[in-house]
């Protein structure tokens, strides 16, 4: 089966400091998506993207989280200036089209904020 | 907006014994609802759905789901667990009325005692 692949699986940072999250969907999918999860905690929403552009963003998707998809394949989470409470699993997910379908989910990157 | 509760932890059953993992969910619509399970540092798989028509849905790895309106909830079963079923299980559910995020639990962890 076809998967999204995320880099770094691990990434550790210094609070204040510019992290990029990658992620490379699958090749045929429309939407794509960010999540996390905190430890201990609920997966959460964070950003959805068609067509590109943000098609719908969750409360925590404030002015310091930005997507992009600068080449086609690529689908990127940036956090400009991280706190410590933006330690958590993030995952990248896409798929094809309608709203009754599943998700395909990479196997997430691991942010530690210090 | 959208929510769903997996009120247990953790899930200890022996292997070759029934499996439940419950999931009650709330929203303004009509629910999609999943099942995606994690195991070590993988991606959420998916597991299976409910959309409409058969309460009783069959997924993947001899799982199966119901979905019971009345009691908002779609209970994760499985009638024989293997060793190989421990794991992180997610439900989640799309509220039909306008927005495409999943909305997950926090998750539960089965352990599966050989």
């Amino acid at each position: 089966e076809p998967e999204v692949t995320q880099t770094p699986s691990h990434q550790v940072t210094q609070m204040g400091q510019e992290v990029i999250l990658r992620c490379v969907p699958i090749s045929n999918h429309l939407y794509f998506y960010w999540y996390r999860q905190i430890l201990g905690q609920k997966v959460e929403f964070l950003v959805s993207f068609y067509n590109n552009e943000i098609s719908e963003k969750s409360e925590i998707f404030d002015d310091q989280f930005s997507v992009e998809r600068p080449d086609g394949s690529n689908f990127t989470l940036k956090i400009r200036s991280t706190k410590l409470e933006d330690s958590a699993m993030y995952f990248c997910a896409s798929h094809p089209g309608a709203t009754n379908e599943k998700l395909f989910f990479g196997s997430g990157t691991q942010l530690s904020v210090l | 907006a959208q929510s769903v509760a997996q009120p247990e932890d953790q899930v200890n059953v022996a292997e070759g014994n029934p499996l439940t993992v419950k999931c009650t969910y709330s929203v303004s619509g009509n629910p999609y609802l999943f099942w995606y399970v994690q195991y070590p540092n993988r991606g959420l798989q998916f597991l299976l759905k409910y959309i409409t028509g058969d309460n009783l849905v069959k997924g993947s790895y001899g799982f199966e789901a119901e979905f019971n309106k009345s009691q908002t909830s779609f209970h994760l079963k499985k009638p024989s667990a293997l060793v190989s079923d421990s794991a992180l299980y997610f439900c989640a559910v799309r509220d039909t009325n306008g927005n495409n995020r999943l909305a997950f639990g926090k998750g539960n962890q089965v352990v599966v005692i050989p």
